[in-house]
């Protein structure tokens, strides 16, 4: 079974500063989407960025960027110029085949002033 | 206003009351989901539905049913909780694209408490 692994369980950045949140995943699937999600405290669920598996380039959504190195099954994300409201968990997650859909364990960030 | 609505939000119950937690969507997704929310292990599957009377297992299905009777609705029934089922519940919605799903739409959650 595909797993989804976030070796930082905290992070903290710099407001302004750039901070990159890891994230490894394992699967045998040729073809498959990467998400990541952010968790304020009001424990929304809310999409970041997504990434399809084909697709080489790497995703950007405005402050957010991914760095996606199939080969070495990592999906990190770049959060540039950090700002408070960007103080979150944040879950990688994989969609696979079937549609089935398995998370990381979250990485909290903190941004301090 | 697209949304995801679960009730209901916060459920304090005993060990063996049967409970249901409603789940519905009004963008006509055909993609809907549920998963359990525990500290240290991210968000799990429950169970999803590809659509009508079409479910599938996830990663933890033990002590959950679900049934897909309607596009927009797609409600989780614990039919005995017991404590290790203390949770926050997530309902959620995508629509298909070419057969896969590409995004997905959360409700706000569900605090569940099993004494």
């Amino acid at each position: 079974a595909q797993t989804v692994t976030q070796s930082q369980p905290e992070m903290s950045v710099q407001e302004a500063e750039t901070v990159t949140l890891s994230c490894t995943y394992d699967t045998s699937e040729s073809d498959y989407y990467l998400f990541w999600y952010k968790q304020p405290p009001s424990r929304q669920m809310i999409l970041v960025i997504r990434q399809e598996a084909y697709k080489q380039q790497n995703a950007t959504e405005n402050r957010f960027s991914v760095n996606f190195q199939k080969a070495a099954k990592s999906f990190s994300l770049k959060i540039s110029d950090s700002q408070l409201g960007d103080a979150a968990m944040y879950f990688c997650a994989y969609r696979g085949n079937n549609n089935d859909m398995r998370f990381g364990a979250g990485t909290r960030l903190t941004v301090k002033p | 206003e697209a949304q995801v609505t679960q009730n209901p939000r916060y459920l304090i119950t005993v060990t063996g009351k049967k409970l249901t937690v409603t789940c519905s969507q009004n963008m006509n997704h055909e993609y809907m989901s549920w998963y359990r929310q525990d500290p240290g292990l991210g968000l799990r599957q429950i169970y999803y539905s590809m659509n009508v009377e079409v479910t599938d297992k996830g990663d933890v299905p033990e002590g959950y049913k679900v049934s897909r009777k309607e596009k927009r609705n797609f409600p989780l029934i614990l039919e005995s909780p017991s404590p290790n089922q203390t949770s926050l519940y997530f309902c959620a919605s995508s629509p298909l694209l070419a057969g896969f799903m590409a995004t997905q739409y959360f409700g706000p959650g569900t605090r569940l408490t099993v004494l």
